[in-house]
């Protein structure tokens, strides 16, 4: 089993959509949660960490539900450059990251 | 610039070659931890270092070797690589400080062939 899961999409929206991306991850013990954002080919990059109480930036939020295991990121008003892979990590232990295989993200015109 | 960088970027080699991908950071971050990228598995993490002489497994680990001789450098060794190591490779470097917000910094990967 993944410790981490996401839908691998692709997401196929057009300009001004909101979308949502969901992950579930396996170890009721994990720390800290994160959202980053990988272009084609390129690096991960960080986008948000996640906390508890939710947490926005801009058109980016981010939720946690610890009782079931979940973390969401919804994307307001979205725009062409927005177009990614967005990959959930968790953190467990402080030592050791893991990924979802990352859910992509197509923004059309 | 702070940065994370990562040599070769590209390389093909063939079975039992030794090689070594290099990975230094200018931020002075006591972490540092090496990661594979293959298509529907996302990244997976192969060692990580606490800090200097401190190094441990990550969840895939066999057929790779590490040190952390220097704070700055964390280079990834195959001793005899396989074609089933081939992948994209990330380091990434992060401060120890555990009220920091957890931001991995990475390296612009080495994409790696192994024939």
């Amino acid at each position: 089993r993944k410790e981490v899961e996401q839908d691998p999409g692709p997401f196929n929206v057009p300009e001004g959509a909101t979308v949502a991306f969901n992950c579930t991850y396996s170890n009721s013990a994990s720390q800290s949660f994160f959202w980053y954002r990988q272009d084609c080919r390129k690096e991960p990059k960080l986008l948000m960490s996640v906390y508890s109480s939710g947490n926005e930036d801009g058109r980016f939020t981010a939720q946690l539900n610890r009782a079931s295991q979940y973390i969401s990121l919804l994307i307001r008003d979205s725009k062409l450059s927005d177009s990614a892979t967005y990959l959930c990590v968790v953190n467990y232990n402080f030592n050791k990251f893991y990924f979802g295989s990352g859910t992509k993200l197509n923004v059309k015109p | 610039e702070a940065q994370v960088t990562q040599n070769p970027r590209y390389l093909i080699t063939v079975t039992g070659k030794k090689l070594t991908v290099t990975c230094s950071q200018n931020m002075n971050h006591e972490y540092m931890s090496w990661y594979r990228q293959d298509p529907g598995l996302g990244l997976r993490q192969i060692y990580y270092s606490m800090n200097v002489e401190v190094t441990d497994k990550g969840d895939v680990p066999e057929g790779y070797k590490v040190s952390r001789k220097e704070k700055r450098n964390f280079p990834l060794i195959l001793e005899s690589p396989s074609p089933n190591q081939t992948s994209l490779y990330f380091c990434a470097s992060r401060p120890s400080d555990r009220g920091d917000t957890g931001e991995l910094f990475f390296g612009e990967g080495s994409r790696l062939t192994v024939l």
